[in-house]
């Protein structure tokens, strides 16, 4: 039980375009959704909060209107990173948490992001 | 032996040996305390976690000590094996406070 699932996996664009990464939880209904980054061999930069039917708060130093975040359903929130540049290539992770275990957060597999 | 690197401190073993890993949490309020691996690539995966209330738990060959009095946290793992190197979060939140704060995390190294 628990399982997150994140897609894409990786995916490679070109400066200046969009990307939109789904962050799902397939056996459990999520009422709170996180968005992370992570750079090589460091840890987990929580990146904004997600609940379900509301915006999202971010952490100081995020930008709300380059990292979109939505949350339409218990099940499933995305991360749009807008007008990408070579800056955001990063290791985007996601992780829900269900209502039954309010502390525990359930991790994606990760999305890896490269900006040429 | 453990070493210190520029980014991630780095704990190597030998197969089968006992490993023991070693956070050390930031925050006295903290009441709830989880241990994630993460293998390269991958999400952090959940493997045992504690409440404030308890000293010392166990799982599957792991067990997580807390010590509150100086703020320390320990992930053991018994009879290390080649698939447990990854790297090891602990990571701290307050009950009813949504967000995780997690540690800088260890890499460690089984060898076989």
């Amino acid at each position: 039980g628990a399982v997150v699932s994140q897609h894409p996996s990786w995916v490679i664009c070109k400066s200046g375009t969009s990307v939109k990464i789904e962050c799902r939880s397939l056996d459990f209904q999520a009422t709170t959704m996180f968005w992370y980054r992570q750079f090589p061999k460091q840890s987990l930069m929580l990146m904004a909060t997600s609940n379900e039917g509301s915006k999202a708060t971010y952490e100081q130093g995020v930008e709300k209107d380059k990292f979109l975040i939505n949350h339409a359903s218990l099940t499933l929130s995305t991360l749009t990173v807008t007008s990408a540049h070579p800056e955001d290539s990063s290791f985007y992770i996601c992780s829900a948490r269900w209502a039954g275990y309010q502390e525990t957060q359930y991790f994606g597999p990760g999305t890896r992001l490269l900006v040429l | 032996g453990e070493s210190v690197g520029l980014h991630l401190p780095t704990l190597s073993v030998q197969e089968g040996d006992n490993s023991i890993i070693n956070c050390a949490y930031s925050n006295s309020a903290s009441d709830y305390f989880i241990w994630y691996k993460q293998e390269s690539g991958k999400g952090p995966q959940f493997i045992i976690d504690i409440r404030s209330n308890m000293d010392k738990r166990q799982g599957q060959r792991v067990t997580v000590l807390l010590n509150k009095t100086v703020k320390h946290l320990s992930l053991q793992i018994a009879a290390t094996q080649p698939g447990d190197s990854a790297v090891y979060f602990c990571a701290e939140t307050v009950s009813g406070y949504s967000t995780l704060t997690f540690g800088k995390g260890t890499m460690l190294l089984v060898s076989p």
